[in-house]
């Protein structure tokens, strides 16, 4: 059964970088789109962007400029870097797989997710 | 940008039907997911593409999508089904959640 274990520093002064990485357990890492979403407390789901197996990256436009995502496939993991954070990044920040087919152009529902990460922006 | 329309709360009695609506513009004629979310918990799919149910998820739950609105339907709602739950559909390469329903059985 596939699983997504994910880490990183929790607690960051405002202007520092937030560095997530999400690894892959027990399934297959190619042929998946691997995201970020995060929820600020008492919030909804916000759509951080993705990454594939081959490295192709999309972004949420009004994150896009702060924003970078890496793959490695050797370890099965990605990584997620948020730079510049403030206050408003405070959020839980989650990794998800989806499936998308690109002959059909079906995007999957995020059908694995990672059990979260606390991350606190605070001086 | 596309936006997709949830109402905050949604209370429905023990064992009768719950009925979350998500709308959005010609929704009809995109994929909707669905998702549940208890306090501390990450989100779960309970219904993806419409109508299909993933594995593990009960038949009380389906789902509907016509026109301009999508439905997720909770049929003999059951106290463990309180939760969060939020709809999400894909438009020009970007992922659209709604702001999410809270469902209360009373």
């Amino acid at each position: 059964q596939v699983q997504l274990q994910q880490w990183g520093a929790g607690l960051l002064k405002p202007s520092e970088t937030l560095s997530l990485t999400c690894a892959v357990y027990g399934g297959s890492f190619s042929g998946y789109y691997w995201t970020w979403i995060r929820q600020p407390p008492g919030k909804g789901l916000e759509w951080i962007g993705e990454i594939n197996d081959r490295g192709r990256i999309n972004h949420s436009p009004s994150l896009k400029s702060r924003v970078t995502m890496s793959i490695d496939t050797s370890r099965n993991q990605i990584s997620l870097k948020l730079s510049s954070v403030t206050a408003a990044d405070t959020a839980v920040y989650y990794c998800a797989r989806y499936y998308h087919d690109v002959l059909t152009a079906y995007y999957g529902s995020f059908d694995i997710w990672g059990q979260g990460t606390m991350v606190t922006v605070s001086s | 940008s596309y936006d997709l329309t949830q109402p905050l709360s949604v209370s429905v009695a023990l064992g009768q039907t719950a009925r979350v609506p998500c709308g959005g513009l010609n929704i009809e004629t995109k994929n909707v997911h669905w998702y549940q979310q208890k306090p501390g918990q990450a989100p779960v799919v309970v219904m993806f593409r419409d109508t299909n149910r993933p594995s593990g998820i009960p038949e009380r739950f389906s789902g509907s999508n016509s026109g301009n609105t999508a439905t997720l339907t909770i049929s003999r709602a059951q106290a463990g089904d309180e939760a969060a739950y939020y709809c999400q559909v894909w438009d020009s390469n970007t992922v659209i959640f709604g702001g999410g329903t809270k469902l209360t059985v009373l």
